[in-house]
């Protein structure tokens, strides 16, 4: 089963762009990526969803290389509010596996 | 989103105490999810469900239990509560989106075994 590595924490200020990277080295061919985010007491909260190369929402961009063995997350411009834990989760056959998560903390 | 609801939102029990935690949806989702965080910790998948009558194992189901009454109701039992099941407990449905990997998340039970 493809398992998720990503960074411990990470820290950053408002106004900076902050990318996350995920690393899932066996993941299946039928896998999509998919990124969470979590505020504390809170479930978490759908962000974004890729298979390859790069997708843009209005929240984030997700960048997958060719081989797909990582992904990265880009939050462009964070505020304090976006200080949250961010997944990375991939899905094997339909049993969702979450990786730690990062925990992003955005000073001002 | 699904409307996801979860009672209680927080437990206190007693060590050998059975406790059932309770989730509800009101959009007419097939799929339900239970999961389970513990502090600096990610979800780990407790059970699913694909209808009423499909129930599976996820990933550490020992010690737990879950019934799907119907459609919108699907509850996580812990027949004689642990104190290491002291954790965050979470119910998902499938997000609007309809695809498994992307779930809309309740509010979360939070649970301490004493």
């Amino acid at each position: 089963l493809a398992k998720t590595t990503q960074p411990i924490s990470m820290d950053s200020y408002e106004g900076q762009e902050v990318n996350i990277t995920c690393s899932h080295n066996n993941i299946a061919t039928n896998d999509y990526i998919t990124w969470y985010q979590q505020f504390p007491s809170q479930g978490p909260r759908f962000i974004i969803q890729g298979y390859k190369t790069k997708v843009t929402n209005e929240v984030a961009s997700l960048f997958i290389p060719a081989d797909r063995k990582s992904s990265t997350l880009s939050l462009p411009r964070v505020s304090l509010s976006d200080t949250a834990v961010y997944y990375c989760l991939v899905a094997p056959l339909g049993k969702l596996i979450f990786g730690q998560g990062t925990e992003l903390s955005v000073k001002p | 989103d699904a409307d996801v609801t979860q009672t209680p939102r927080n437990r206190i029990t007693k060590t050998g105490k059975r406790i059932m935690l309770e989730c509800s949806q009101t959009k007419g989702h097939d799929r339900m999810y239970w999961y389970r965080q513990d502090p600096g910790l990610g979800l780990r998948l407790i059970y699913y469900s694909f209808d009423v009558k499909d129930i599976n194992k996820g990933e550490i189901s020992d010690g737990y239990s879950v019934s799907r009454q119907a459609q919108a109701k699907f509850s996580l039992s812990l027949e004689s509560a642990i104190p290491n099941q002291t954790a965050l407990y979470f119910c998902a449905t499938p997000s609007e989106r309809g695809d498994q990997e992307t779930q809309y998340f309740g509010p979360g039970t939070r649970l301490l075994v004493l």
